[in-house]
């Protein structure tokens, strides 16, 4: 079973550009979700899909960024005009089901650099 | 304002030798902790959990320790082994309480087991 796979897994782009990121989550795992790990920090969780519709998207920092899942499969997070600050790690998981014993199942990340 | 807290950024043992590793939080509303290990350039790997109805999870050389008087948990590893070396992130939900799926991390404490 592959797992949850990120691309890229490095991006450097300058500041007011825009940047992309795809996950595909395990095959047949309703449940997606992005989080951001900032320098030296938690991870902090950004969205929750449960397949094309969002759950909960009370970590969205702000309008620069935009998840979308269409179809319930894979998902992009894109950051439109990127700032310093978005500067991290982007981890997405996912998991078959909504529950607690379910659980996550991380990619490797995403390294997004904005300079 | 962080709700889970790891206070000691790293942690060298023994091979051979018991880890400790803690973690606090502060919102009452948890009602289900996690431990994740992560590796370099890897996504956080579920180890073990704990429901707030328990006190104590056992799995193999891990143990997980929750004191809710004292919004405390902890991870224990006996015996501690080079491979175990990795970055430990501690974890919570409020899922039962609230409904939401989102995880709450801490900021993660790098243990190194010496041979």
């Amino acid at each position: 079973e592959a797992g949850v796979t990120q691309f890229p897994s490095h991006s450097v782009i300058e500041k007011g550009q825009t940047v992309t990121l795809r996950c595909d989550p395990i095959s047949g795992h309703d449940n997606l979700y992005w989080y951001r790990r900032v320098m030296g920090k938690e991870i902090k969780f950004l969205l929750h899909f449960v397949k094309e519709s969002k759950q909960d998207e009370s970590g969205m920092p702000n309008n620069r960024f935009l998840a979308e899942r269409t179809g319930g499969t894979y998902s992009t997070l894109k950051v439109q005009p990127a700032e310093l600050e978005d500067s991290g790690v982007y981890f997405c998981a996912s998991s078959q089901a909504t529950g607690l014993t379910s659980p996550l199942h991380f990619g490797n990340g995403t390294r997004l650099t904005v300079t | 304002d962080q709700q889970v807290k790891q206070n000691s950024p790293s942690l060298s043992v023994q091979e051979g030798r018991i880890s400790i590793l803690n973690c606090d939080y502060t919102n009452s509303m948890f009602d289900y902790f996690l431990w994740y290990k992560k590796y370099p350039a890897e996504g956080p790997t579920f180890l073990i959990s704990i429901s707030s109805i328990k006190d104590k999870n056992e799995d193999g050389r891990f143990t997980v320790f929750l004191n809710k008087s004292a919004k405390h948990l902890s991870l224990h590893i006996v015996p501690s082994q080079p491979g175990d070396s990795a970055v430990y992130f501690c974890a919570a939900s409020a899922r039962v309480a609230t409904g939401a799926n989102n995880l709450f991390f801490g900021t993660g404490t790098r243990l190194t087991v010496i041979p």
